[in-house]
């Protein structure tokens, strides 16, 4: 079992719609990313966070430590957030990664 | 703007022809990774250095080799690439450990 674990695997939505991933963990951290990685290009980071929850835009991520678990929100969603989104947690000096969630928002 | 540059974007290279991929970064920060990535997988961890103090992974390939002459640059070496070497490089870096890392926009590994 993958230490972090991301769903859905895919999502497709169609522009407009209200979109959530879903992020678990299973090992002590002290900080959760949220990163998006357009096709074929680099990657960005969204948002670093250890408790509560951030806004940036149209963006919003939570995280419930006691629960290992974190989500992404995307309000309004637009053709151009067709990305990967991808959680990642600090555990000791290095990032351990979700395996992805690809989302395609259709207009 | 403060940035993290890698070049080149893309690099063709032949079976077990040395090959050498370059990050530079304007940030002044003090931790440098180098990720390999594969299609459809989750970045992997080669090395990091912390300043000049290099970090291993245990399972980076001997072929994987790392420079970093300064605070500001950052190479990867590999020294026979295999058909299995072919991949997305990715650079980051952190001011320091369990910070938010800052991505370069990757190399594109092809070996012929």
């Amino acid at each position: 079992k993958n230490e972090v674990e991301q769903s859905p695997q895919n999502l497709t939505a169609q522009e407009g719609e209200f979109i959530t991933i879903n992020c678990s963990y299973s090992v002590g951290i002290s900080a959760l990313h949220w990163l998006q990685q357009h096709p074929g290009g680099g990657i960005v980071s969204l948002f670093m966070l250890s408790s509560g929850k951030k806004k940036h835009g149209r963006l919003i991520a939570t995280i419930n430590i006691q629960e290992k678990h974190s989500s992404l929100h995307i309000t309004a969603s637009h053709p151009r957030d067709s990305a990967v989104y991808i959680c990642a947690v600090d555990n000791t000096d290095k990032l351990i990664f979700g395996t992805g969630t690809r989302l395609q928002v259709f207009p | 703007d403060a940035m993290v540059i890698q070049n080149p974007r893309y690099q063709v290279t032949q079976f077990g022809k040395p090959v050498t991929l370059s990050c530079s970064q304007t940030l002044n920060h003090n931790v440098m990774y180098w990720y390999q990535q594969k299609s459809s997988q989750a970045p992997k961890l080669l090395f990091h250095y912390y300043d000049k103090d290099f970090n291993n992974e245990a399972d980076t390939p001997d072929n994987f080799q790392s420079r970093r002459p300064n605070t500001s640059f950052c190479f990867l070496d590999i020294r026979s690439p295999g058909l299995g070497d072919a991949a997305m490089y990715l650079c980051a870096t952190s001011r320091e450990y369990y910070n938010e890392q800052f991505f370069g926009p990757g190399t594109r590994l092809t070996v012929l």
